[in-house]
């Protein structure tokens, strides 16, 4: 299985609605989490099961999706949400999207 | 639970780097699968493989010929060893836990870097 995120790189602005996508290579489950991984951390989950919010983050944060698309979506970007993001179904990472300012 | 991961930094080429994870706040005797989980430099993340506290083990097909996992159940940690390694090989290693039943990782450790160079 591969997982396939896009863009790779995305600029935005504070407020701006958000969306990754990660494409799977054949149709999966729907444990597939995502992650928010910043500069010199570890990741740190922010979704599971395509769409449960990981109690503490932030609502802004959705994700959505089944079978070979999933969606990460934040809804208003703020300043701490410029990170890169990995999705994840079982033991395949997408190779990531870097979030930036624009 | 926390996670914390420790090991040399330092791995010369061809030898085995060797890791261990610590567990605390936690049992590691629990329905959870224990991973690890690589970073290169700059680069995306790769998983290594797991464990569960019986001491069955999955493994990365790429790299299963070079891995080898354990735990320790009255220490309250696993390990990591990884043979013949290389430059490619340069990474930050991460132990997280994982739920069986949605296979998220959750924790993570904080990651520790481990260079092989001579």
């Amino acid at each position: 299985i591969q997982m396939t995120q896009s863009p790779s790189t995305l600029s935005a602005s504070v407020g701006d609605r958000v969306t990754i996508t990660c494409r799977a290579s054949q149709p999966v489950s729907g444990w597939l989490a995502w992650y928010q991984q910043k500069p010199g951390q570890a990741p740190n989950l922010l979704i599971y099961k395509a769409s449960i919010l990981k109690s503490g983050v932030p609502s802004r944060f959705s994700g959505s999706g089944s079978r070979t698309e999933f969606t990460l979506t934040i809804s208003s970007l703020q300043a701490g949400d410029f990170a890169t993001y990995y999705c994840q179904q079982y033991s395949f990472f997408g190779q990531g999207t870097k979030v930036e300012i624009k | 639970v926390q996670l914390r991961e420790w090991g040399p930094g330092l791995v010369r080429p061809s030898g085995t780097l060797s890791l261990t994870c610590d567990v605390s706040d936690g049992s590691i005797n629990s329905s959870y699968w224990w991973n690890w989980v690589r970073q290169p430099p700059g680069r995306g993340l790769e998983w290594i493989g797991e464990i569960y506290h019986s001491g069955s083990t999955n493994y990365n097909p790429s790299l299963k010929s070079r891995v080898t996992m354990s735990v320790d159940t009255s220490k309250n940690h696993f390990t990591l060893k990884m043979s013949s390694v290389t430059a490619a090989d340069t990474a930050v290693y991460y132990c997280g836990r994982v739920d069986s039943t949605s296979w998220h990782v959750d924790p993570w450790g904080r990651g520790t870097l481990v260079t092989v160079s001579s």
